[in-house]
């Protein structure tokens, strides 16, 4: 069974420009959720989508939105890009939702600001 | 809000010693307990898991026990080996908001094994 994808794995942008992150979580799985992994701040919890609904959402401002199609695959969107948000970008798939479930996590998209 | 302390380290010990990673919570709610591991340039890979108080998770040699009395999970293996170098990190899942809840992680423990 083929894991977690994400694409692209690294992606180089500038201040105030947009930014469209992808994931296909495993076969089966309808539940996608994004963390955001930096040095200073650790891993911290995005979003999460649920049969194309946002089931919960962290504590991040409205420059970042996310969506999921009917495929399970999911896309997270970063506007006016900020030096800041320079992070590794991780996508976990579950089976379903809830705080039991296993998350499989992607290798995650490397996303540099200049 | 919820939270998960542990020891950032490194870590540094020699091939066949004890380990003990750390791992103290604090949740509104009656959470799950994780330990997920990542190596360099890769996501995290889940190692384990418990998710009631007294249960205890295990794989590869690692165990950890869900203490409710004193919100801890620390991580334990017996022997460890070069190949464990890595970042450990602990988090959680809180069901205390109703329906979906993210990870809560610690800030992660960064484990050096050398031989």
């Amino acid at each position: 069974k083929a894991g977690v994808t994400q694409t692209p794995r690294y992606l180089i942008k500038t201040r105030g420009q947009q930014v469209t992150l992808s994931c296909s979580p495993i076969s089966g799985h309808r539940s996608v959720s994004w963390y955001q992994q930096t040095p200073g701040q650790g891993l911290q919890f995005l979003f999460e989508y649920f049969s194309e609904t946002q089931r919960n959402k962290g504590n991040f401002p409205g420059r970042f939105s996310g969506r999921q199609f009917s495929n399970s695959r999911s896309e997270m969107n970063v506007s006016t890009l900020e030096l800041g948000d320079s992070a590794l970008y991780l996508c976990a798939s579950s089976a379903t939702s809830g705080r039991r479930n296993e998350q499989f996590f992607g290798p995650g998209t490397r996303l540099t600001v200049l | 809000g919820d939270s998960v302390t542990q020891m950032e380290g490194p870590v540094t010990l020699s091939e066949e010693a004890f380990l003990t990673i750390n791992c103290t919570y604090t949740a509104t709610g009656y959470p799950s307990l994780f330990w997920y591991v990542q190596y360099p340039g890769e996501g995290l890979q889940l190692l384990l898991k418990a998710t009631k108080a007294d249960d205890k998770g295990s794989n590869k040699g690692f165990e950890a026990t869900y203490r409710k009395e004193t919100t801890s999970f620390h991580l334990e293996k017996g022997s460890v080996q070069v190949s464990d170098s890595a970042v450990y990190f602990c988090a959680l899942s809180d069901s205390s908001g109703g329906g979906a809840d993210g990870l809560t992680f610690g800030k992660g423990t960064h484990l050096i094994i050398q031989p």
